[in-house]
């Protein structure tokens, strides 16, 4: 069964620095997402994106975040100057078209801000 | 604006004993409602899912039932096994819309 695909696993980085996480989405799928999950709590949305664009974004998506799908295959997350509190693990998804059909999500990659 | 609110964990059972994660949601519109699984080390799997009111969610043993008059839509299984350990997300995505709300995720431990 395809799968979203997700790397690095985990990424350690001092605060300050600028990190890419990286996606590769389900190959026919049309719309991605890039979800968070800090330690003990909830999956948080933070960005959708359809068609070249962003499509909708949480509060949380502010000017230091942003997304890139620079190829036919690759989805990126772009976290600039890196804080403590973005340690969390990334979930990145993607779905098909269809309405209402569900989420495809990776493993996730572990950011350790240092 | 949408919300998921689910019970809180961990809920610890006894293999084969009979399991109950409370799930309920707000939401404007006509939402399909999701259970997504999250075994340790590993990304979030979707379990089930119900489209409409009245549906009923089905996979691996575990089901849930969309009801519209109480917003719920709690997931059960007969009999659970040690596998089964892992958290538990409910959640829900509107119509017309592309996102998903999560609830906090409830942990399930399994013991034999």
């Amino acid at each position: 069964e395809p799968e979203v695909t997700q790397t690095p696993s985990h990424q350690v980085t001092q605060m300050g620095q600028e990190v890419i996480l990286r996606c590769v989405p389900i190959s026919n799928h049309l719309y991605f997402y890039w979800y968070r999950q800090i330690l003990g709590q909830k999956v948080e949305f933070l960005v959708s994106f359809y068609n070249n664009e962003i499509s909708e974004k949480s509060e949380i998506f502010d000017d230091q975040f942003s997304v890139e799908r620079p190829d036919g295959s690759n989805f990126t997350l772009k976290i600039r100057s890196t804080k403590l509190e973005d340690s969390a693990m990334y979930f990145c998804a993607s779905s098909d078209p269809e309405k209402n059909s569900p989420l495809h999500f990776g493993n996730g990659t572990r950011l350790t801000v240092t | 604006g949408n919300s998921v609110t689910q019970m809180e964990g961990p809920v610890t059972l006894s293999e084969e004993a009979f399991l109950t994660i409370n799930c309920t949601y707000t939401a404007t519109g006509y939402p399909s409602l999701f259970w997504y699984v999250q075994y340790p080390g590993e990304g979030l799997q979707l379990l089930l899912k119900a489209t409409k009111a009245d549906d009923k969610g089905s996979n691996k043993g575990f089901e849930a039932t969309y009801r519209k008059e109480t917003t719920s839509f709690h997931l059960e299984k007969g009999s659970v096994q040690v596998s089964d350990s892992a958290v538990y997300f409910c959640a829900l995505r509107n119509s017309g819309y592309s996102t998903l709300t999560f609830g906090k995720g409830t942990m399930l431990l399994v013991s034999p």
